[in-house]
């Protein structure tokens, strides 16, 4: 059974730090993997898509990488700024048994301050 | 529209009421998905609809929950006898499904439920 495993759970960094949010799974037979940022009370905002084919991803201030072999992905955010708080959530797609939806971790609770 | 739209944003319900979300996905969207959100237990998936296939309702908790796709546009979920368990936030989302890939999936607001 795929698990998706977030880590940290929150982090609280001054603005302007760069960043790195992990993202891991257990099953490496993924179709692809997609970043999310959550606002409280709101839906998810889509960040970035990877195909299970690709290592990276890159928009803006925003780079993913995936290494699907060891099962992990990370986020990074450069330049960190107060916008950027938010719950970033990543979700994995199976490849197969299971692929019509996306298994999501739990996210990252993270604070950017002035 | 431009983006997946949710109704209503909030619901209150009486405990063993039964209730209708709404979910309109992004126009030519053919895959559409239903999750739930709740405190301690994350995003979850409940059902799929693709096209005229066989929806895949294997996420689904209970014979209670429900949901349907009209004209392969709008859906609806419903919940019979709704339960305290049952409050959470409801996420609809839509992507395109071409040449057999799966696409990126977007979100609507979601519908927050709350059963007394």
């Amino acid at each position: 059974k795929q698990e998706v495993t977030q880590i940290p759970a929150a982090l609280s960094v001054p603005e302007g730090e760069n960043l790195v949010l992990n993202c891991s799974f257990t099953d490496s037979a993924i179709y692809n993997l997609q970043w999310f940022r959550q606002d409280p009370g709101k839906g998810l905002t889509s960040l970035l898509l990877i195909q299970s084919s690709q290592r990276e991803q890159t928009s803006g201030r925003l780079n993913a990488s995936l290494d699907k072999s060891s099962g992990r992905s990370t986020l990074y955010i450069a330049a960190s700024q107060p916008g950027d708080s938010a719950t970033y959530l990543c979700a994995v797609r199976q490849a197969s048994g299971g692929y019509n939806k996306l298994i999501f971790g739990a996210g990252t609770r993270l604070a950017v301050h002035p | 529209g431009a983006g997946v739209s949710q109704s209503p944003s909030n619901k209150v319900t009486e405990k063993g009421k039964d209730v209708e979300l709404r979910c309109d996905p992004i126009s030519g969207h053919t895959a559409l998905y239903w999750y739930r959100q709740s405190l301690g237990q994350g995003l979850e998936f409940l059902i799929y609809f693709q096209g005229n296939s066989a929806p895949d309702k294997s996420g689904l908790p209970s014979d209670r929950f429900s949901a349907e796709r009209t004209g392969g546009s709008v859906s609806t979920l419903t919940i019979q006898r709704t339960q305290q368990e049952d409050s959470a936030v409801y996420l609809c989302a839509s992507s395109l499904f071409s040449g057999g890939s799966y696409n990126e999936q977007f979100f609507g607001p979601g519908t927050r439920l709350t059963v007394l």
